[in-house]
């Protein structure tokens, strides 16, 4: 079956950068994009980018221009979230998605299981 | 700046209809930003339930739907559960980026 598995849940000091995996299978990789969400503690979703496992296009939210970066391994079928200068409101968890499109439209699904970003000195 | 409404909490009896919506702070929610729903229980990852403003995703219960209604897309749970009790957020698709309403806290009881 479809399937996203994320790295491991990492703590951070303010300044440091963090880089997330998220693993697929099931599917033919490059056939599909991926997007990466995050959550704040008791906060809503917030759409952070995606990348094109196609051909590795990427448009990112204007808020977190600079500051990230996705990238995709095809020989592995990964894609990883690198998110650099961190703050601590960015203690979040962050999801990946596969990015489903079709001609009536396009949508999140399946979601990876989130990974816990702490951020603290 | 885009702003994507959602009432912040709702709550229905067991067996009840409820329907939520996902407005926009400026103008009206047309099938063009494919409006999409996700539902999400604590400490567990959102799960598609509507794509495409009124397409179920595989598995999900004919007792949700997808609607535009009026100005907003809508979400419609007949028959109401237990365990519909959850958070439920839309998103609509901008174009080029998407954005997420914050989110329905809904109560069953």
């Amino acid at each position: 079956q479809v399937q996203l598995v994320q790295s491991g849940a990492e703590v951070k000091k303010p300044g440091a950068s963090v880089k997330v995996s998220c693993k697929a299978s099931g599917y033919t990789f490059t056939s599909y994009g991926i997007s990466w969400v995050r959550q704040a503690p008791g906060q809503g979703l917030e759409w952070m980018g995606w990348i094109s496992a196609y051909n590795g296009n990427t448009n990112y939210a204007q808020k977190l221009q600079g500051r990230v970066t996705m990238t995709t391994d095809t020989s592995t079928s990964t894609a990883y979230m690198e998110l650099r200068s961190l703050r601590s409101d960015d203690t979040a968890v962050y999801y990946c998605a596969r990015r489903r499109i079709a001609a009536a439209g396009t949508w999140f699904d399946p979601w990876g299981q989130g990974t816990l970003v702490t951020v603290s000195s | 700046q885009t702003v994507v409404t959602q009432e912040p909490s709702f709550s229905v009896s067991p067996g009840g209809t409820v329907t939520l919506t996902c407005g926009l702070s400026s103008g009206s929610v047309s099938t063009s930003y494919y409006p999409s729903w996700y539902q999400q229980t604590p400490g567990q990852a959102p799960r598609t339930l509507i794509y495409s403003t009124n397409t179920r995703s595989s598995g999900v219960p004919d007792r949700f739907s997808g609607s535009i209604l009026g100005n907003k897309a809508a979400l419609t749970i007949t028959g109401a559960q237990a365990d519909d009790e959850s958070d439920y957020y839309c998103v609509l698709y901008m174009g080029s980026y998407w954005v997420f309403g914050g989110g329905t806290k809904l109560t069953v009881l």
